[in-house]
């Protein structure tokens, strides 16, 4: 069975220090991934998106980056947050074909002090 | 650019009555949108829970129904008779390609009593 993790589960971190968040797909070879974002009160938004290792696409300007090291992990990160980062991010994966169906992790909550 | 309006806030239905959330939509990118439902129970993860990509369509799951209306620009979903396990957000969301740059709303927060 398919597993998807994130990590950390919840952050707590200063405007201007760095963040890194992962996702890891277990049990899928060669899975599409993603990266959503909703802030409290807000929409959710498709920030990233990655068909192959090392390969992303932006949807959504943040001041983040994402980036794929391996056909089963995501890694979503910036080096100085703000205080408008702060909210729900979470991590999905699907088939590699544009309507399958996506699956989606825990997520991890930030906060930006 | 696009963009997706649902019932706002909070519905709350007593069970065994009938649901209706709300979905309007408006889509510049493309003349007909793939549109979805999606829904977060508590505790868990976010997951589809239905789409419809093809205009006119219904799309159906867990009792749960929505009919794609392209001269309204709608997507309501709806049911007729809710169980206290369908509390719950609820999402919709339309894009133009499948899986890449979907719009949401805002989430509609279904509580039912028993």
């Amino acid at each position: 069975a398919q597993t998807i993790h994130q990590w950390p589960v919840a952050e707590i971190k200063a405007v201007g220090s760095p963040l890194s968040l992962g996702c890891t797909i277990k049990g899928k070879s060669s899975p599409n991934l993603y990266w959503y974002w909703q802030a409290t009160g807000g929409t959710l938004q498709q920030l990233f998106y990655s068909i192959t290792v090392g390969q992303v696409e932006s949807v959504v300007q943040l001041n983040l980056s994402a980036s794929r090291p391996k056909d089963d992990q995501f890694i979503l990160s910036t080096e100085k947050l703000l205080l408008s980062h702060s909210g729900f991010y979470l991590c999905a994966w699907s088939l590699g074909w544009e309507y399958a169906e996506q699956f989606f992790g825990p997520g991890t909550r930030l906060t930006v002090l | 650019g696009d963009s997706v309006t649902q019932t706002e806030g909070q519905v709350t239905v007593s069970e065994s009555k009938s649901l209706i959330i709300n979905c309007t939509y408006s889509a510049t990118s493309i003349a007909y949108p793939n549109l979805f439902w999606y829904v977060r129970y508590p505790g868990e993860g976010l997951q589809l829970l239905l789409k419809v990509i093809t205009a006119g369509q219904k799309g159906s799951s867990r009792g749960f129904e929505a009919t794609y209306n392209k001269e309204t620009t709608s997507f309501h979903l709806q049911k007729a008779s809710v169980q206290e396990s369908d509390s719950a957000v609820y999402y919709c969301a339309l894009s133009a390609g499948g899986n890449y740059k979907p719009t949401f709303g805002k989430g509609t927060s279904l509580v039912v009593h028993p």
